[in-house]
């Protein structure tokens, strides 16, 4: 069965740091990879997603994601994060017609 | 991009009754989900819903559990029957977009059993 990691339960930083959380996943084949947020109170949205070409790609406010298949990879990043950042992110597989989520990062930008 | 309406919002209910909860899409959809974000937990999916057919459930989750109705091409029902507190839990109903494996969420309905 597929497995998807996230490597931080908690990260907390400061305005205008970097960020970065990890993922990977088990499944060796095919996939398609999504990065997923979730505002406080808010419902799930889609960050940024993978499915073919340039494995670094770019999503909404500023984040991007790189795809190292040899790794089975797909880490978020964003170079300067703000306040309203401030989210829980899930890291999402998809293969065959199932999503797979990852235990989510809570990610806490203070200001 | 779809819109997904849940209700109810929220509930709390007593240990041995059942909850429907119902999820209402704005456009036509074939398949429609159902996950389960346990406190603390990620989201697991608990069935794939599609008009005219039985869901399919995925492991550790079965009909008599959580029955599931997709009378139409817009509209589902999950149902938790007879609950206990290990239910608690938010239940999302979501479907896929244009681009084969991006899903859309509802808001969520957020289930407390005492």
């Amino acid at each position: 069965a597929q497995s998807v990691s996230q490597h931080n339960h908690h990260v907390i930083l400061s305005e205008a740091a970097s960020l970065e959380l990890g993922c990977n996943y088990s499944y060796g084949g095919t996939v398609n990879l999504f990065w997923y947020v979730q505002y406080p109170g808010q419902h799930l949205q889609l960050l940024l997603k993978y499915f073919s070409g340039d494995p670094l790609v770019k999503g909404i406010k500023g984040f991007e994601a790189e795809f190292i298949k040899s790794k089975f990879s797909f880490n978020l990043r964003k170079p300067s994060v703000q306040w309203s950042d401030t989210a829980e992110y899930f890291c999402a597989v998809k293969n065959d017609y199932k999503l797979s989520f990852g235990a989510g990062t809570t990610v806490t930008v203070r200001a | 991009s779809a819109v997904i309406s849940q209700k109810p919002s929220r509930d709390i209910c007593q240990r041995g009754t059942s909850l429907t909860i119902q999820c209402q899409v704005d456009s036509q959809v074939t398949m429609m989900f159902w996950y389960r974000q346990q406190p603390g937990q990620s989201l697991t999916l608990i069935a794939t819903a599609n008009q005219g057919s039985e869901a399919t459930y995925e492991s550790g989750f079965v009909i008599d559990k959580f029955p599931i109705s997709r009378p139409n091409l817009t509209f589902s029902t999950l149902t938790v029957s007879n609950m206990s507190p290990e239910d608690s839990s938010i239940y999302l109903c979501s479907v896929e977009g244009t681009s084969a494996g991006e899903l859309f969420f509802g808001e969520g309905s957020r289930l407390t059993v005492l």
